[in-house]
């Protein structure tokens, strides 16, 4: 199993809006609505931002959103503010042998 | 307030076996509902799921790692723990133990994390 594709990077300005995109397969992300987004700053461990596609835990800003179309699912922060410079991964679960598997990391830079 | 803690040595030399332990308060193992994950992240890499035990005390590992895994559960003691056999130095990671909920499969809480590195 293959880890999910994400850009390796995506950058904007405070206030505007920024997409990370997540390329799976059918087997994970076009196949099931248990897509994941996690945010990590250095040397900490990462934060559930997203769950089931688009839904927000408690305590998360609805800056935050997810969609899913095809075996792509997006990430969108909107108002871009310099606290939300750090890593972003996304996962899903899959049907095949592996259960979990994790994108492959977008590091947000925040101009 | 869920809080996992991980612990165990730092430094493991290669063909040996890695030993972590997953201390969990505010909440028990032995409840249903979620299931209690090791993820690793080597330096400046991504996230790779090692894999889970469920409350049952039935367990799923990454195949990639199937062969060297087993992680158990102390239900006294409110703990699981992960044993990685046979370690070489690409098994140098942060270990991350969390929680994941049967019904969003997500990890929604998770330990700091332990660097283990394997070096003799």
């Amino acid at each position: 199993q293959s880890a999910l594709t994400q850009p390796a990077s995506v950058s904007g300005s405070p206030g505007q809006s920024i997409t990370i995109s997540c390329t799976g397969t059918s087997s994970d992300i076009g196949g099931y609505n248990y897509v994941s987004w996690y945010q990590q700053y250095p040397g900490k461990a990462p934060k559930l931002m997203i769950y089931e596609v688009s839904d927000r835990p408690s305590g998360v800003s609805n800056r935050f959103s997810g969609s899913k179309s095809g075996n792509t699912a997006s990430l969108t922060i909107s108002g871009l503010q310099a606290e939300d410079e750090a890593d972003y991964y996304c996962s899903s679960y899959t049907s095949t042998n592996t259960l979990e598997v994790f994108g492959t990391g977008t590091k947000v830079t925040v101009l | 307030q869920v809080q996992l803690q991980e612990s165990g040595p730092g430094l493991v030399k290669p063909s040996q076996t890695l030993s972590l332990t997953c201390n969990v308060s505010g909440g028990s193992i032995s409840r249903g509902s979620y299931y209690w994950s090791w993820i690793r992240q080597p330096a400046g890499k991504g996230l790779e799921w090692i894999g889970r035990m469920y409350s049952s005390g039935s367990t799923n590992y990454n195949p990639s790692l199937k062969s060297r895994v087993t992680i158990s559960e102390d239900t006294s003691k409110n703990q699981f723990s992960l044993e990685l056999s046979s370690v070489t130095a690409a098994d140098t990671a942060v270990y991350y133990c969390a929680r994941e909920a049967t019904q969003w499969l997500a990890n929604d809480y998770w330990g700091q994390g332990t660097l283990v590195t394997v070096s003799s």
